[in-house]
């Protein structure tokens, strides 16, 4: 099953609005998560590091205030993406990494419509 | 400048021929190297990675990589395409082995597999 979740799958809002998308690593404790974003026939962008109990580490280019990442626990980090917008339609994909086994586990994805 | 470059975009294959994907990549030490696959609309699932030892690497599905620390290379090779092969291929790294999970990915190769 999967190791790392994330939730919604789907999301459709309205120009404007605001849209929380959850990633959880089911059965470790991860205190680094990353967060990409894939445009259509694509590549994976690297967004930010979510860094448990500390602020987003942001690639450059990347609108803090537009992702905002909050990793309030070993288990959880979140990425809002907020006034969204038509061209923030995307699909965002978080990762985790597992220190024991040095392993990277990523979700299964979230696509993102707005409207 | 650093990175991942895969300099095929598409590539055709004829079913039951081998397959040869190129990775090459431009960071100054060896950094951790994976191959990941998605099939449309899904997320990534982990072919084969390397972090060290012996630089032929076998992985899922048949596939193996090589690492080539004098070309900076990590191609991605399979003796006979099936028809479930066709999908996109993306070589990733990791640049910094003590910031365990960040990747940086290519720009991603489509494979079509020709009945």
């Amino acid at each position: 099953g999967a190791v790392v979740s994330q939730h919604p799958s789907r999301v459709i809002c309205k120009s404007g609005t605001s849209v929380k998308i959850e990633c959880r690593s089911l059965d470790f404790q991860a205190t680094t998560m990353f967060w990409y974003r894939q445009f259509p026939k694509k590549s994976l962008m690297l967004m930010a590091t979510s860094n448990e109990g500390s602020k987003a580490t942001y690639e450059q280019g990347v609108e803090k205030d537009k992702f905002l990442i909050n990793h309030a626990s070993l288990t959880l980090s979140t990425l809002t993406v907020t006034s969204a917008h038509p061209e923030d339609s995307s699909f965002y994909i978080c990762s985790a990494h597992r220190g024991s086994g040095n392993t990277i586990y990523f979700g299964e994805g979230s696509w993102l419509t707005v409207v | 400048a650093q990175s991942v470059t895969q300099p095929d975009i598409h590539i055709t294959v004829s079913e039951g021929a081998s397959l040869e994907l190129r990775c090459n990549y431009s960071y100054g030490a060896t950094p951790y190297l994976f191959w990941y696959v998605q099939s449309p609309g899904q997320g990534l699932q982990l072919l084969l990675k390397y972090f060290s030892g012996d630089t032929l690497v076998q992985g899922i599905k048949g596939f193996e990589a090589e690492f080539k620390r004098s070309q900076s290379s990590f191609n991605l090779r399979k003796p006979s395409v099936h028809w479930s092969d066709a999908a996109e291929y993306f070589c990733a790294v990791a640049p910094f082995r003590n910031q365990g999970g960040k990747l940086i990915f290519g720009q991603g190769t489509e494979l079509s597999v020709k009945p």
